[in-house]
């Protein structure tokens, strides 16, 4: 069975654009998350998706967004990048939404956004 | 608020057993995961407890303690493969947040 799939692996944006991230979950997983992580801050978390709703979001300001579709493909959005914004960033897909007490989370490969 | 804390490196030689720490703070707990993550790779779960005492899976091995707050991750016979970043993660009342995580390296 296919696993998480990420897309585009890598990209390089300047300061002030804007970027969109997709992932596509493991078939019949509803849940995606996003996380994105730094050297120096290990994996944050950014929201969580289930059945097209968000059902949880972390510490981020709003120029980080994000949707997901009726097929539970998720996108993720930043507007007005900042270099701070350079990192990577990963999808991770599981069958239950955040209080599903064995949600293993599956990781895609990430994306590597780099901001000049 | 939450807090996981582990070491940021650890060393040690092929073949030994080695013990990673994990102490965390959350509102709520739903369980603790550890996942395997090697450079440049996607986060693999590795082990998951949610009632206190010890998990085995093979070579590794993962304890808790609810009340103290504490897990820890237990490698034997440890390979040079095992030279990876290995990250605690804990589910509170809604979110799974994950620690800095600790790199580990293996020497021959």
């Amino acid at each position: 069975k296919a696993g998480v799939t990420q897309t585009p692996r890598y990209l390089i944006k300047t300061r002030g654009q804007q970027v969109t991230l997709s992932c596509s979950p493991i078939s019949g997983h509803r849940s995606v998350s996003w996380y994105q992580q730094t050297p120096g801050q290990g994996l944050q978390f950014l929201f969580e998706y289930f059945s097209e709703t968000q059902r949880n979001k972390g510490n981020f300001p709003g120029r980080f967004s994000g949707r997901q579709f009726s097929n539970s493909r998720s996108e993720m959005n930043v507007s007005t990048l900042e270099l701070g914004d350079s990192a990577l960033y990963l999808c991770a897909s599981s069958l239950g939404s955040g209080g599903f007490r064995t949600g293993e989370l599956f990781f895609g490969e990430g994306s590597r956004l780099t901001v000049l | 608020g939450q807090n996981i804390d582990q070491p940021t490196e650890m060393t040690a030689t092929e073949g030994a057993i080695v013990q990673i720490n994990c102490t965390y703070q959350t509102s709520g707990f739903n369980g603790l995961f550890w996942y395997q993550q090697h450079a440049g790779e996607a986060p693999t779960f590795l082990s998951y407890n949610v009632l206190d005492g010890l998990e085995e899976k093979g070579r590794f091995s993962s304890f808790l303690s609810r009340s103290k707050g504490y897990s820890y991750l237990l490698l034997k016979e440890l390979q040079m493969k095992d030279s990876a970043s290995y990250l605690c993660a804990v589910r509170g009342t809604d979110k799974l947040i994950f620690g800095t995580g600790t790199r580990l390296q293996v020497f021959p």
